[in-house]
């Protein structure tokens, strides 16, 4: 029972565009939300995250926007470079809860 | 200011044997988890420790792995009489509150090989 999904398992983009990266989720009682970026051999580092009384919140290249009613989230890298090729995970927390839960990643691959 | 430390950084395992995995959170942190990354695939929870407690094991196999964070020391997964299928990516997290909006800070994991 996958409750975060992202659907895409990988995404190219040139550098110097926009990368927009998307993550579904199914559970209601979800109220906080992240995006880690991973390289390989190595963990993933937090990136950027949102909580649900907001609908967007911005660091330097990175947006995250959040859509509670189509329980729908994306992250949006402007603008892309090379070093951004990695993986990246969507993950989502319960209200008063502990733990997070990951989505299964999507690859980006940022050409030169 | 170190962040979280795992070791070692790669484990290979005959069939049967114990693995033993250590994570030291980061300096200020009370809250280990671990999780676990199979080829090809997301991370999947295993279990949420403070000190000397075990607050949610949902995500551990019933049999043959355990953890523990005592009060002094590392927090350590023990997988006992491993098995092919435990191959994985064993990643540490730690974090220094449980249930507010802060992330989770993960060391660069120990890679399990068994053969």
């Amino acid at each position: 029972d996958q409750q975060v999904k992202q659907n895409s398992p990988s995404l190219s983009v040139q550098e110097g565009r926009i990368s927009i990266l998307n993550c579904d989720y199914t559970n209601s009682m979800f109220d906080y939300f992240l995006w880690y970026k991973k390289y390989p051999a190595e963990g993933p580092t937090f990136l950027i995250s949102i909580s649900s009384i907001k609908d967007k919140n911005e660091d330097g290249r990175f947006t995250v926007f959040l859509n509670k009613s189509a329980k729908h989230l994306s992250l949006h890298i402007v603008p892309s470079q090379p070093g951004d090729s990695a993986v990246y995970f969507c993950a989502a927390r319960w209200r008063g809860g502990n733990k997070l839960v990951f989505g299964a990643g999507t690859i980006l691959r940022v050409k030169s | 200011n170190a962040g979280v430390m795992q070791n070692p950084r790669h484990l290979v395992r005959r069939r049967g044997q114990e693995a033993r995995l250590r994570c030291s959170p980061m300096k200020g942190h009370s809250h280990v988890y671990w999780y676990r990354q199979l080829p090809e695939e997301g991370l999947k929870f295993m279990v949420y420790l403070q000190k000397e407690n075990i607050i949610d094991e949902s995500g551990m196999p019933k049999e043959r792995f355990s953890a523990e964070f005592p009060k002094e020391g590392p927090s350590i997964l023990r997988i006992q009489q491993v098995v092919r299928g435990d191959s994985a990516a064993y990643f540490c997290a730690s974090s220094p509150t449980q249930g507010q909006n802060s992330p989770l800070h993960f060391g660069n994991g120990t890679r399990l090989t068994v053969t």
